[in-house]
């Protein structure tokens, strides 16, 4: 049974049009990532909550944002999506923000931007 | 800075063969390495990881890894390639938490990409 589930597979949207995309988790963790991927590039850590603590990578845009409700849901909010911003968006995932806790991964939403 | 390096874009190995994916990192202390593997359309799922002790992984699918101080290398290894087993490989290097760095962030290479031949 998938513990880290992603909603839509795939995501169209226009150029400047806000997006969000979700993802829930039944593994009750209390830490979750956003992390953007490029084609053919490694995973990008945008931000993480945990619990209810956010925290913001230095180098990720303003135009990205993200709200945590409780503990089960994430959402990642694109505010103007530009051309830059089609990727996979990867949420993932770890019982403690700590290295040596496993990371748990959905299997992402492609985003598309037209 | 933290880095991975991961040499290889692309290897292709036939059925039953054997495999090797390098992996070279950059790090200030004793790191916290890992290996994910990535199958088309899917999340990252983790393979192994290192962090002390003894220097020879193994981890799951068949997959082993060794560290080797002296060559700052993590490599993967597999004795006998499945079908199964084509996927995108990243190493991963964990955060320098006696400086700060970010928990839980972990520092990719930018993967290497596996196909298997039948």
């Amino acid at each position: 049974d998938a513990m880290v589930i992603q909603n839509p597979r795939y995501q169209v949207t226009q150029f400047g049009k806000p997006v969000t995309l979700s993802c829930s988790q039944t593994l009750n963790h209390n830490v979750m990532y956003w992390y953007q991927q490029k084609s053919s590039q490694a995973p990008k850590l945008l931000f993480h909550y945990y619990d209810k603590d956010f925290n913001n990578e230095a180098d990720t845009p303003d135009n990205f944002q993200s709200r945590r409700p409780n503990t089960s849901f994430c959402f990642l909010d694109i505010r103007s999506p530009g051309l830059g911003d089609a990727a996979m968006y990867l949420c993932a995932t770890s019982r403690a923000r700590a290295p040596n806790e496993k990371l748990f991964f959905g299997s992402g939403t492609q985003l598309s931007v037209l | 800075a933290q880095s991975v390096t991961q040499p290889d874009i692309h290897i292709t190995v036939s059925e039953g063969a054997s495999l090797e994916l390098r992996c070279n990192y950059s790090y200030g202390a004793t790191p916290y390495l890992f290996w994910y593997v990535q199958s088309p359309g899917q999340g990252l799922q983790l393979l192994l990881k290192y962090f002390s002790g003894d220097t020879l992984v193994q981890g799951i699918k068949g997959f082993e890894a060794e560290f080797k101080r002296s060559q700052s290398s993590f490599n993967l290894r597999k004795p006998s390639v499945h079908w199964s087993d084509a996927a995108e490989y990243f190493c991963a290097v964990g955060p320098d938490m006696n400086y700060g760095g970010s928990q839980g962030n972990l520092i990719f290479g930018k993967g290497t990409k596996l196909s298997v031949k039948p």
